[in-house]
């Protein structure tokens, strides 16, 4: 079946610009996880969504930082004013339930900021 | 609060010789720990899954982990590499302690396999 989509792939921005990433989780998955993975470094929690409920966003480093799942399905993290410190590549994951369940991983979309 | 830590960067072997990546944990209970990998430019695979059913837990491609509660451990091995083990390996735990189940990362480890 279908896993994780996540587009655009790659997305290059100027500094300043704003950004949208999006994400399809696995269809009837109840929890959307994004990710920030620098350069070299493993993957960092930014934020939690149980259905359409952003319920911990303990990790955004900054106000530029927006995520929202309206209807429960399709995520979008969008990154205001980027700076080049956003560069990195951000993953989304989604997981059945609630609770200690497998994370499924999307590929991936890689932000540069020039 | 739970962390890991992954402690070697860069490992090397040669193909057809056994693979040891090693990862140790922070936990004030029971952990849920896991061991992904990620190939260049595709997404984290699960490779196994530790949840206190079993400490030795077999995974995809001849991959296995034991959880050793008394050194805090959770080290990967396979017996004998393949050229297309070749990848970056992150142990993770699972924080329960939030509610949100967030997974928390190593700082990985690249594995090398040489011909």
């Amino acid at each position: 079946g279908a896993g994780v989509s996540q587009s655009p792939r790659y997305k290059v921005a100027k500094r300043g610009q704003d950004v949208a990433l999006r994400c399809d989780p696995i269809s009837g998955h109840v929890s959307l996880f994004w990710y920030q993975q620098a350069l070299g470094q493993g993957p960092e929690f930014l934020t939690y969504f149980q259905n359409e409920a952003q319920l911990d966003k303990s990790g955004l480093p900054s106000d530029r930082f927006f995520a929202e799942r309206p209807e429960g399905s399709v995520s979008t993290l969008k990154i205001q004013r980027t700076q080049q410190e956003d560069s990195a590549v951000y993953l989304c994951a989604s997981s059945l339930e609630r609770g200690d369940y497998e994370q499924y991983f999307g590929p991936g979309t890689r932000l540069t900021v020039t | 609060a739970q962390s890991v830590t992954q402690l070697d960067s860069h490992v090397s072997v040669s193909e057809g010789t056994p693979v040891l990546l090693r990862c140790n944990y922070s936990s004030s209970y029971s952990p849920s720990l896991f061991w992904y990998v990620q190939h260049p430019n595709k997404g984290l695979q699960l490779l196994l899954k530790y949840t206190s059913a079993a400490t030795l837990v077999k995974g995809i491609n001849g991959f296995e982990a034991e959880f050793k509660k008394s050194e805090t451990s959770f080290h990967l091995t396979k017996p004998s590499a393949h050229m297309s083990d070749a990848a970056e390996y992150f142990c993770v735990v699972s924080d329960g302690s939030s509610g949100t189940y967030k997974y928390i990362f190593g700082t990985g480890t690249r594995l090398k396999v040489l011909a």
